[in-house]
């Protein structure tokens, strides 16, 4: 079974960049990445998708190297409401695969 | 735009006794939608996938006949936990796609935590 492994837990001051890895080595072709935000006792909610290279919205940007074995996620400067667990998800043509998660703490 | 309910928001029931959790897509047909399940602190785990009027496709280890899923219509799928018992206490969460697959972006409910006593 394929796995997506996060790093644990990070921490960060406001105002700075923070970036989140998440491995899958067993990504297929068919798969995109996506990754989501979570807070406790909700739902996810979506940040950014991709599938190769970089891509950017108006609240982070995905980082995927050429061998898409892993991606890294980019909050440019994180505030005190960006405490949260980030998740990277694998989907494809029949499988949706949730990483390990990783905690944020932003520190004032 | 986009939003997804889930109601109960949170429930205890009897052990033994079922439990219905409904999704909703607001403002949007959902195509397909996703039941998760997510113990404290871990991850989310995928249960079962349901495309309206289709019967739902229910990941390796997961009991279909415990776990029943309803996808009637475009807006609305439930699903129920039959006789249900402390060790399926557990956050679940619904997410809804306007899309068939799994590489189509997804928009998740805000969840439903069962307790079962």
């Amino acid at each position: 079974l394929a796995k997506t492994t996060q790093p644990i837990s990070m921490d960060s001051y406001e105002g700075q960049e923070v970036n989140i890895t998440c491995s899958h080595n067993n990504i297929a072709t068919n798969d995109y990445i996506t990754w989501y935000q979570q807070f406790p006792s909700q739902g996810p909610r979506f940040i950014i998708q991709g599938y190769k290279t970089k891509v950017t919205n108006e609240v982070a940007s995905l980082f995927i190297p050429a061998d898409r074995k892993s991606s890294t996620l980019s909050l440019p400067r994180v505030s005190l409401s960006d405490t949260a667990v980030y998740y990277c998800l694998v989907g494809g043509t029949d499988k949706l695969i949730f990483g390990t998660g990783t905690r944020l703490q932003v520190f004032p | 735009g986009a939003v997804v309910s889930q109601h109960p928001s949170r429930v205890i029931c009897k052990s033994g006794t079922s439990v219905k959790i409904e999704c909703r897509s607001l403002d949007f047909q959902a195509t397909t939608m996703f039941w998760y399940r997510q113990f404290p602190k871990q991850s989310l785990m995928l249960m079962a996938t349901s495309n309206e009027g289709s019967k739902a496709t229910y990941e390796q280890g997961v009991e279909k006949d415990k776990f029943l899923i309803n996808h009637a219509s475009l807006t609305l799928s439930t699903l129920t936990v039959t006789s249900a018992h402390p060790e399926d206490s557990s956050f679940y969460i619904c997410s809804a796609s306007p899309g068939t697959g799994y590489t189509d972006t997804q928009y998740f409910g805000p969840g439903t935590r069962l307790t079962v006593l």
